[in-house]
């Protein structure tokens, strides 16, 4: 079966810092790859997605980059964090062979900058 | 841009009562998925609507798709509180480069024990 993994769980950055949160799904080849950021009691917005290695997406302009330098591994890192870079971070993949494939997210990063 | 509405944004229920969420978009859909996020947790996925008027039963919840595909609905009979968190529905978008959804601003259900 196929599943996601997402870490850090939680992670307290201060201001100016780099970032770097990993992706990585198992049990499946190609899929397409998310980035989500939720704020606090928000929606989903979509920052990054993929359909393949070194295919990204960018949906949103921002400090934020994403890489895909393996197929199951999707990273999201940015230079140098911002106080609104806080939020709860999502990666989520879905089947990349056929349309209109669910989405299955990992367990998502909460970032803090301080 | 394609946008994606939900109705209401907050929704406190007494336990047993009912619960509907509306989902309309400006656009014709394809398809639409629901899905629910718990209180912390990460959004997972309830079910997809594709064909017009569709209507699909899950349990206590029934999910409808409208008959011109701008809008769905889900509804819960006799809420438990275990039916508590958030509430989003999502359309699949194309544009040149792939396939990306986009997301409702979701409800978020709280149920009065």
């Amino acid at each position: 079966s196929q599943t996601i993994h997402q870490w850090p769980a939680t992670l307290v950055q201060p201001v100016g810092s780099p970032l770097s949160l990993e992706c990585t799904v198992e049990g499946t080849s190609n899929p397409n790859l998310y980035w989500y950021r939720q704020a606090a009691g928000r929606g989903l917005q979509l920052l990054f997605y993929s359909v393949g290695i070194g295919q990204i997406s960018s949906e949103v302009p921002q400090n934020l980059s994403a890489s895909r330098p393996q197929d199951r591994q999707f990273i999201l890192s940015s230079k140098k964090l911002l106080l609104s870079d806080s939020g709860f971070y999502l990666c989520a993949w879905s089947d990349g062979r056929t349309a209109n494939q669910p989405q299955h997210f990992g367990d998502g990063t909460r970032l803090s900058i301080l | 841009g394609q946008q994606v509405m939900q109705i209401p944004q907050y929704q406190h229920v007494q336990e047993g009562e009912d619960f509907t969420t509306y989902c309309n978009s400006s656009t014709t859909l394809s398809n639409i998925q629901w899905y629910k996020q718990r209180p912390g947790g990460h959004p997972v996925f309830l079910i997809q609507l594709v064909k017009s008027g569709e209507v699909k039963k899950q349990k206590r919840l029934t999910f409808q798709f409208g008959e011109a595909k701008k809008n769905s609905s889900l509804h819960i009979t006799a809420t438990q509180t275990t039916d508590v968190g958030t509430y989003f529905c999502a359309v699949n978008r194309r544009d040149n480069y792939g396939q990306n959804f986009v997301f409702g601003p979701g409800t978020r259900l709280s149920v009065l024990p």
